[in-house]
């Protein structure tokens, strides 16, 4: 069963970093695109990253571009999310998910990062 | 940017019975290779969003067959034939012809 597990949220101060990871299973975690999206308390979805198959392309949300960093390790069917001069309005769930044929389908549980002094 | 609208913001159903949510783009969604990738997305309460239809009509696994999608260039439609208790939720389109940016509608929220 394809199963992207997040991890790594929290309670952060603003200007404070965070790592978010996910891991995932039941798929060839190289062959596909990845992404983040997140969800603001009562809020919508917002695509803010992803990440090509080798870790090229790239791309970010003007809202996280410059503060927030996409990898990913094949190897360990890893994606990973760095998080740098984080604000409040980033309070958000943070859900890892697959890029598929233009597509998002399988997604995580999500983890919540809360940003507050 | 692609935007992506969708209406009504909220919409009452009773049980048993039809309900349709509208999602319209900003520019036409037809990509140059002929697909049309339009996504529809079900979040019940307190879990994560679940695809339910791609590329305008295309149910995924396990979705049950009450829910259809129909529409075309930029404007598209989720139908939900006979309404049950499990489909409350928010529901939300997603675009992914025009790279980089995926966008989201903004959600339809389905209450009873």
């Amino acid at each position: 069963q394809v199963q992207p597990v997040d991890s790594g949220g929290g309670l952060v101060k603003p200007g404070g970093s965070l790592r978010l990871s996910c891991v995932v299973s039941g798929f060839t975690f190289s062959d596909h695109y990845m992404s983040w999206i997140r969800q603001a308390p009562g809020k919508g979805l917002e695509l803010i990253s992803y990440i090509g198959k080798i870790s090229s392309p790239t791309y970010y949300a003007d809202s996280v571009r410059g503060r927030f960093t996409i990898s990913r390790d094949n190897a360990k069917n890893s994606l990973y999310l760095q998080m740098n001069s984080l604000r409040a309005e980033d309070t958000a769930v943070y859900y890892c998910a697959r890029v598929i044929d233009s597509s998002i389908d399988h997604w995580g549980q999500g983890t919540l990062v809360t940003v507050s002094s | 940017d692609v935007v992506m609208t969708q209406s009504p913001l909220s919409l009452p159903v009773t049980l048993g019975q039809p309900a349709s949510i509208s999602c319209r783009s900003s520019q036409s969604l037809v990509h140059s290779n002929g697909n049309t990738y339009l996504s529809w997305f079900q979040q019940r309460p307190g879990q994560s969003p679940r695809r339910l239809i791609y590329k305008v009509s295309n149910r995924d696994s396990g979705v049950p067959d009450r829910f259809s999608g129909s529409g075309s260039d930029t404007d598209f439609t989720l139908n939900i034939s006979r309404v049950e208790a499990e489909d409350v939720g928010v529901y939300y389109c997603m675009q992914g012809t025009h790279w980089p940016g995926l966008s989201f509608g903004g959600g339809t929220k389905v209450e009873i």
